[in-house]
């Protein structure tokens, strides 16, 4: 079955603890991204890969890493996480047009 | 002015009725339109795909693009309580680099269809 998966689903942290979520795709996708959604603020984008070693700024990329060592996997990394990245994370991989997306991690910074 | 403007309702109707979704935008660069659910706790997941102007019908859904005034509708019809879910818009251009990756997301709006 074709999907993205994202680990953990939920996650409730502290300020300043640096923290992995993880993303996975299986359809071979070359073109990954991870967004955020807030309430009225819809779905923003973070960081945005086509390709291995190939990454670029979205939208919001401040406070946010990312890396793509293997095309399957594109993590996402807050190095020193801050309440103000309190957030619902969708990481998506893309056909051109079509965009698939994981089930969301919701992150809880206190 | 936003890129993409969408009312983010709510939007109640009753089972049966004929749902219409809109969204607006400025970019005349965009020439791909998407429609995506969204169920609660869930990731979107894309229902329609346009390119350019005109419909397209999949089966009680469909979409329209009118790139002169820049407005896309979804029409659903003889909508069903497991409707019920956030509806996003989604456009993207293509870029120099001939991909069109980059989507812009309208805010959704958020369709109950009671029983």
């Amino acid at each position: 079955e074709a999907q993205v998966t994202q680990n953990p689903r939920y996650l409730i942290t502290v300020t300043g603890k640096k923290l992995t979520v993880t993303c996975s795709q299986n359809m071979n996708h070359e073109y990954m991204s991870w967004y955020r959604q807030d309430p009225g603020l819809g779905l923003r984008q973070i960081y945005y890969s086509m390709n291995v070693e190939v990454t670029d700024k979205g939208d919001v990329p401040e406070g946010y890493k990312v890396s793509r060592k293997e095309k399957r996997n594109f993590p996402l990394i807050l190095e020193s996480p801050s309440p103000n990245q309190t957030s619902l994370y969708f990481c998506a991989s893309s056909t051109p047009g079509e965009q698939y997306f994981g089930p969301g991690t919701r992150l809880t910074v206190t | 002015q936003k890129e993409v403007e969408q009312d983010p309702g709510p939007l109640s109707v009753p089972e049966g009725a004929i749902v219409s979704l809109n969204c607006t935008y400025s970019n005349s660069a965009f020439q791909y339109f998407m429609w995506y659910r969204q169920y609660s706790r869930k990731g979107p997941e894309l229902l329609m795909y346009t390119y350019s102007s005109g419909n397209k019908e999949d089966g009680r859904f469909t979409a329209q693009v009118d790139k002169s005034s820049k407005y896309i509708s979804l029409f659903i019809r003889d909508s069903q309580p497991s409707d019920s879910a956030t509806y996003l818009c989604a456009m993207s251009a293509m870029n120099s680099g001939g991909s069109n990756y980059k989507l812009t997301f309208g805010k959704g709006t958020l369709l109950t269809v009671n029983p």
